[in-house]
């Protein structure tokens, strides 16, 4: 099974509408993240999360919610879908406690059309 | 601000080395890392540099040096299967989150 799983894998959804994307992870890490990955552009940080109760917008926040629910999940909210939100989102991990913070672990990633 | 540059294509042909270079203007710079991604999977962890000099990892290295904001990573042997994208990433002091560069999409010629 997957250490660092990301639901729906796949999603299109229309302009305007509010959705949720979902990651779970079994590595019980402290640290998780969401990313947003544009052709040509890497990868950016949208929010990131230490703890439960330790939430951080990342450099491109905007438009973008999320809730940490347990240490093993972290949900991403788009409140009002655009276009240009249209990318493929990853959520990754990391342990504090290993020392190397620095080693991140995606999940696969969820490919969002939005029309 | 942040930025890391790095070249976004490279060719090489199977069994070479090729060298994938990486340089950062960064506040508060802790240390480097690589990651790779084949065709929009997930990134996965190749190498980190805390400190100036050669991390080898198998037929994958790193070097980084600080005094130049510069590193790279070096790909020997090459093999069909290292065709994919490359980022470099730096963690800043008070740690925990990576700035990304852009990629570099290396293709492998038979």
């Amino acid at each position: 099974d997957a250490d660092v799983t990301q639901t729906p894998r796949n999603r299109i959804t229309k302009t305007g509408k509010r959705i949720m994307l979902e990651c779970s992870q079994t590595k019980g890490h402290d640290r998780m993240y969401w990313y947003r990955q544009d052709p040509g552009l890497g990868l950016r940080l949208i929010y990131y999360s230490f703890d439960v109760k330790d939430i951080n917008k990342g450099e491109i926040s905007d438009g973008y919610s999320v809730s940490r629910q347990a240490q093993a999940k972290f949900s991403l909210s788009l409140e009002s879908a655009i276009p240009n939100q249209t990318a493929l989102y990853f959520c990754a991990t990391s342990d504090r406690g290993s020392g190397r913070e620095e080693t991140q672990y995606f999940g696969p990633g969820t490919r969002l059309l939005v029309l | 601000g942040q930025s890391l540059e790095q070249p976004s294509e490279v060719t090489a042909v199977e069994g070479a080395i090729v060298q994938i270079n990486c340089t950062y203007q960064t506040s508060g710079f802790y240390g480097l890392s690589w990651y790779q991604q084949h065709d929009g999977g997930a990134p996965t962890f190749l190498s980190y540099n805390g400190l100036d000099g050669l991390e080898e990892t198998g037929r994958f290295s790193s070097f980084l040096s600080r005094s130049d904001s510069y590193g790279y990573l070096l790909l020997q042997e090459l093999q069909m299967k290292d065709s994919a994208s490359y980022f470099c990433a730096v963690t800043t002091t008070g740690g925990g989150k990576l700035i990304f560069g852009q990629g570099t999409e290396l293709s492998v010629k038979p």
